[in-house]
């Protein structure tokens, strides 16, 4: 079974350009998350899809930041205009209904240094 | 809110030496308990997880304990290997579908 893919998995851009990030799921996963992943620091949610409905966004800067999953399949997350501390990893996941708990699975990763 | 506390290292270890890193949680009602693990240049991975307090999760030789009463949910290794040299993360979540809320991640280096 293939895992999350998530590209690119490396972009610098320089501050107040915009960047995009692409997800694609494991297959048959209907819920998509985004977390920001800041170094020395623990993941946090950005977002969360259930299918292409947006579950929570309480922590996305909605300012900054969009993310959208049109088909209830890939997703894209967009910073425009990118600040200094936007530099992390993206982390991309998706999760199966595990007999009563979700089961997160993690790509790689989108690395962004912003310059 | 809820929240998740860990050993923040590095640690070094020698290889077989026991391993404890210590994950305390703070949330309301009953969370389901996770240890993620994340190998030099990989993206996160599972390692175990339990759902209800007193069960045990294990894997790959790593075992943790859902203790209610505690609010904890340590992970114990009886002899690690350089190949588990890695960050560790504990996180919470509560409900179906709901967000994972990690603590800051402990380094674990293992020298032969």
């Amino acid at each position: 079974e293939a895992g999350v893919a998530q590209s690119p998995r490396y972009k610098i851009i320089e501050k107040r350009q915009s960047v995009a990030f692409w997800c694609n799921p494991i297959s048959g996963h209907a819920t998509l998350y985004w977390y920001q992943q800041i170094l020395g620091q623990g993941p946090k949610l950005l977002i969360q899809f259930q299918n292409n409905g947006v579950v929570d966004d309480s922590q996305l800067p909605k300012d900054r930041f969009s993310a959208e999953r049109l088909k209830g399949v890939d997703s894209t997350l967009k910073i425009q205009p990118a600040k200094l501390e936007d530099s992390a990893v993206y982390l991309c996941a998706s999760s199966s209904w595990d007999g009563g708990t979700d089961t997160q699975y993690f790509g790689p990763g989108t690395r962004l240094t912003v310059l | 809110g809820n929240s998740v506390t860990q050993m923040e290292g590095p640690v070094t270890l020698s290889e077989e030496a026991f391993l404890t890193i210590n994950c305390t949680y703070t949330a309301t009602g009953y969370p389901s308990l996770f240890w993620y693990v994340q190998y030099p240049g990989e993206g996160l991975q599972l390692l175990l997880k339990a759902t209800k307090a007193d069960d045990k999760g294990s894997n790959k030789g790593f075992e943790a304990t859902y203790r209610k009463e505690t609010t904890s949910f340590h992970l114990e290794k009886g002899s690690v290997q350089v190949s588990d040299s890695a960050v560790y993360f504990c996180a919470l979540s509560q409900g179906g579908s709901e967000k994972l809320v990690f603590g800051k991640g402990m380094k674990l280096t293992v020298n032969p």
